[in-house]
């Protein structure tokens, strides 16, 4: 199965900015949002952006996201270490008809 | 409150069978499209199986496809997923997932994991 690709790991200290880059195809983010989930250890994931640069209710601004044609990034500002955890770019694939995940990039603070 | 619990895990042979439930609250399901997602243990997350709100559309990942079967009952607010011919890839922790009326899947069960040995 086709996923998305990541970095699979990122970080920065306390305060700096981290960018964690994701890329697809013309059949997922080249013709549709970008998603982005937060997961920390032993948990289920956590919508963390949608619509490509949308925060849900309760995300701090410290995090952004943006989409150009095929690729996608998810910006984490004032690093802080709650941040620490696993993150997953998603967007829905209209060829496979399903959700296409990243493989996961894994943020650590220094 | 929206909460979504799945059930029905446990230790499957290979070549053996299960089903998941996911008991949906705290909204109307028949309104939202619903996913299972999976997680290997230490791996990311795969879209295995997708339904539509009124059940008439799914689909579902090549890795799953002929073997697994996603299925709905709105009246009862359950989601479900029949797994068949298990092998050891199968092994996972299985979350259900609601598509938000926003896009995305803005909620998420606890998870359930498939242990598939013999």
């Amino acid at each position: 199965q086709s996923v998305l690709t990541q970095p699979p790991s990122a970080s920065g200290t306390p305060g700096q900015r981290v960018t964690i880059s994701c890329s697809g195809s013309s059949s997922n983010i080249g013709i549709n949002f970008v998603f982005w989930y937060q997961q920390l250890p032993g948990t289920a994931p956590k919508l963390l952006m949608y619509r490509n640069n949308q925060r849900p209710s309760g995300v701090p601004d410290r995090f952004s996201g943006s989409k150009s044609g095929t690729s996608a990034s998810l910006a984490v500002s004032g690093l802080r270490s709650e941040d620490e955890a696993d993150y997953y770019c998603a967007a829905w694939d209209d060829r496979l008809s399903i959700w296409l995940f990243g493989g996961g990039t894994k943020l650590t603070v220094l | 409150e929206v909460q979504l619990v799945e059930s029905g895990g446990g230790l499957v042979q290979p070549g053996g069978s299960l089903r998941l439930s996911c008991a949906a609250s705290g909204f109307s399901l028949r309104s939202y499209a619903m996913h299972w997602v999976r997680q290997a243990p230490g791996k990311g997350l795969e879209c295995v199986s997708a339904i539509s709100g009124d059940g008439g559309t799914t689909s579902y990942a090549s890795s799953v496809k002929g073997r697994f079967t996603i299925s709905r009952d709105n009246s009862k607010n359950m989601l479900y997923l029949q797994m068949g011919s298990l092998r050891p890839g199968d092994m996972a922790v299985y979350f259900c997932a609601r598509d938000g009326l926003q896009g995305g899947l803005d909620y998420w069960g606890q998870g359930i994991l498939v242990p598939v040995s013999s």
